[in-house]
């Protein structure tokens, strides 16, 4: 079973610098799709960057942008000149590249953007 | 912007009664994915399904707990007699087809109380 692991629950940055978030996974799968999700205080689930694991290119979306390291699967979220709305619970996601399937998510971590 | 659009967003109720939680996807989307978030917990799948079927429910409790997504109108999880461990945020998400990323959209979740 794919097991997805964040191990900081909380984190704070100082408004326009840079924070970077942990995860890990744990699977048997040689492709697959992962994902950062962003939670604010609304608690809708709102994507922020996808990665393909066959990808060796990094992903990146405007201010945000993730280091995968496949063979030791870690993939780590980078926020730049992080602004308060950033504020938010962050999820890491796993989906096998198996058609439409569940994702797996791990704990999150909290992350507060002070100015 | 016609996104997955979940009802009611509050729900309250006593132990015992029943609780029906709906979810729109978006216009054109098959597939249809039920997952819980207990309070400082990320999300935890329960149900997967197309129109008419239930592919995966592996996630979803044996008892209590059902769930549809008719032919025509909106995807349906129904808890029968609910209890306090009940009290969660449900979240629904949707996507257009099989295979590729399997990017889901979320709902902005019902959030249920039990009493």
């Amino acid at each position: 079973a794919q097991t997805v692991t964040q191990s900081q629950p909380e984190m704070s940055v100082q408004e326009a610098e840079t924070v970077t978030l942990s995860c890990t996974y744990d699977t048997s799968e040689s492709n697959y799709y992962l994902f950062w999700y962003k939670q604010p205080p609304s608690r809708q689930m709102i994507l922020v960057i996808r990665q393909e694991a066959y990808k060796q290119q990094n992903a990146t979306e405007n201010r945000f942008s993730v280091n995968f390291q496949k063979a030791a699967k870690s993939f780590s979220l980078k926020i730049s000149d992080s602004q308060l709305g950033d504020t938010a619970m962050y999820f890491c996601a796993f989906s096998p590249n198996s058609g439409n399937t569940p994702l797996v998510f791990g704990k999150g971590t909290r992350l507060s953007v002070i100015a | 912007n016609a996104g997955v659009m979940q009802n009611p967003r509050h729900l309250v109720r006593r132990r015992g009664q029943e609780a029906r939680l709906r979810c729109s996807p978006v216009k054109g989307h098959s597939h249809v994915y039920w997952y819980r978030q207990l309070p400082e917990e990320g999300l935890k799948f329960m149900v997967y399904l197309q129109k008419e079927n239930i592919i995966d429910e592996s996630g979803m409790p044996k008892e209590r707990f059902s769930a549809e997504f008719p032919k025509e109108g909106p995807s349906i999880l129904r808890i029968q007699q609910v209890v306090r461990g009940d009290s969660a945020a449900y979240f629904c998400a949707s996507s257009p087809r099989t295979g590729g990323a399997n990017e889901q959209f979320f709902g902005p979740g019902t959030r249920l109380t039990v009493l």
